[in-house]
């Protein structure tokens, strides 16, 4: 049990497909993040919440829409999308302090990942 | 901009073999945090080690240790006794100052051969 949950583990999708990736942690953390592993990329930050407020967007296309309802759950949207974002999806959380710089995020915990395949 | 390189893109060693997996690091920040993660076939993240640029000290945890070289910008991962159950794909991880969230290397893929 890594406290950080997603769902649905793998989903194949049509290009014109609405879909939407579920992320949920237990363990009382204020910040939530996505990643989206590649297979020959490395990690890539995609969105980072901190406190319910999107803090961070990596250039992302708008196909990719984030949602953050509470400190405790993370989705995250998908239209039109293409083949080449088919890619490991991680959420992470971590506990950030306020006003800190390094006291934050120390260590991030994930989830297992979704596995997308747009077709 | 931070950087990670691990320029070992796969490693295949055979089982009770010691191995050591490379990091370098690129950041202007002076102070910072360095991690690795293991990434089993399962594909979440799982958390080894987090380190400050503030503490040099070399770390052992069983068979893992970690070697922190500030003054080549090296953070390197040594398994001694290499187990089929170390097969996985490793990261190491930069966060500096301005960093929302972590920098990774594009990860070593590990194969350890019975």
């Amino acid at each position: 049990e890594t406290g950080v949950t997603q769902t649905p583990r793998h989903l194949v999708m049509g290009m014109t497909n609405k879909k939407s990736l579920k992320c949920e942690q237990h363990l009382g953390h204020n910040a939530m993040y996505w990643y989206k592993q590649s297979a020959k990329k490395p990690l890539e930050l995609m969105f980072v919440y901190n406190f319910k407020e999107q803090t961070e967007n990596n250039s992302v296309p708008s196909r990719f829409s984030p949602e953050c309802p509470n400190s405790s759950h993370l989705f995250l949207h998908l239209h039109t999308l293409q083949p080449e974002d088919s890619a490991l999806y991680l959420c992470a959380s971590s506990q950030d302090v306020p006003g800190g710089v390094l006291v934050r995020n120390t260590e991030a915990f994930f989830g297992q990942g979704t596995r997308l395949t747009v077709v | 901009a931070q950087k990670v390189t691990q320029a070992q893109t796969e490693i295949s060693v055979v089982e009770k073999e010691d191995v050591t997996l490379d990091c370098v690091y690129e950041t202007r920040d002076t102070t910072y945090y360095l991690f690795w993660y293991k990434q089993p076939p399962s594909g979440e993240l799982v958390f080894l080690i987090r380190r400050n640029s503030f503490d040099e000290q070399n770390e052992i945890s069983g068979r893992y240790s970690w070697n922190f070289q500030k003054s080549t910008s090296s953070f390197n991962f040594t398994i001694t006794a290499s187990q089929v159950v170390d097969s996985a794909v490793y990261f190491c991880a930069l966060l500096g100052g301005g960093a929302d969230g972590l920098t990774f290397g594009k990860g070593t893929h590990l194969i350890i051969q019975p």
